[in-house]
């Protein structure tokens, strides 16, 4: 049974950055073709693509916001973290993760986590 | 970047009814695309992959069809669980892009 859990701060102030934590089970970030991902959706909006870390560390961004974020990997804990510098208003939204297999559903998002809202307010 | 244009943005329709989404992608994707549904609330749940593949566990009277640039995603019967936002997705390559929604309302 796979799942995953997004953690980290709800409210952030301008300027800050964002870390947020994807714990996961039930896969193995070390298997051939996995991958984690995080989407983001602000209130009433379209879901948006942020990041992507594959099982051998290759790393994908948003273009739009690829100066702003980083995704790193923890296999041993199974774990995905994903930062946001300098965070702003229009950064509010209910971010979360899911995981991707390349081998056995060409790469959708076949399994989320309940995602994590966060506001970005002083 | 690969733009996805869902039509309609949104449609009212009744229980029994057949209900037609569609997704066209600004290039070829072949068959890398992916179909969600999103409740109030609640994380999108992935129903179709690689165009037509029914996600386990998903109703059968959800279909998908398409390759290329556009596709389709068919609900053969609405049923009152089905009104939601439906999303297509691409997975051909990054960065990945999602459709805008199609929310499906009771008329």
């Amino acid at each position: 049974q796979i799942t995953l859990k997004e953690s980290g701060l709800t409210l952030v102030k301008p300027s800050q950055t964002l870390t947020l934590t994807c714990s996961f089970s039930g896969f193995s970030l070390t298997t051939t073709g996995v991958g984690v991902g995080w989407i983001r959706q602000p209130p009433g909006k379209a879901l948006e693509w942020l990041a992507l870390i594959f099982w051998d560390d290759d790393k994908r961004y948003s273009p739009s916001l690829k100066n702003r974020l980083t995704i790193s990997k923890d296999t041993s804990r199974n774990q995905v973290v994903l930062s946001m510098t300098n965070m702003d208003p229009v950064d509010t939204a209910t971010y979360y993760c899911a995981q991707t297999d390349l081998m056995r559903n060409v790469g959708a998002f076949g399994y989320w986590g309940q995602g994590a809202p966060v506001t970005v307010s002083s | 970047d690969i733009q996805l244009t869902q039509s309609p943005s949104s449609l009212s329709a009744s229980v029994g009814d057949r209900v037609t989404i569609t997704c066209r992608a600004s290039q070829i994707i072949d068959n890398y695309l992916n179909w969600y549904q999103q409740k109030p609330g609640k994380a999108p749940n992935l129903l179709i992959y690689a165009a037509f593949k029914l996600q386990s566990g998903v109703p059968s009277r959800f279909s998908g069809s398409g390759s290329g640039t556009d596709f389709t995603l068919t609900i053969s019967s609405l049923e009152p669980d089905d009104f939601a936002t439906y999303y297509c997705q691409q997975s051909h390559s990054t960065p990945r892009t999602f459709g805008q929604g199609t929310k499906v309302e009771i008329k």
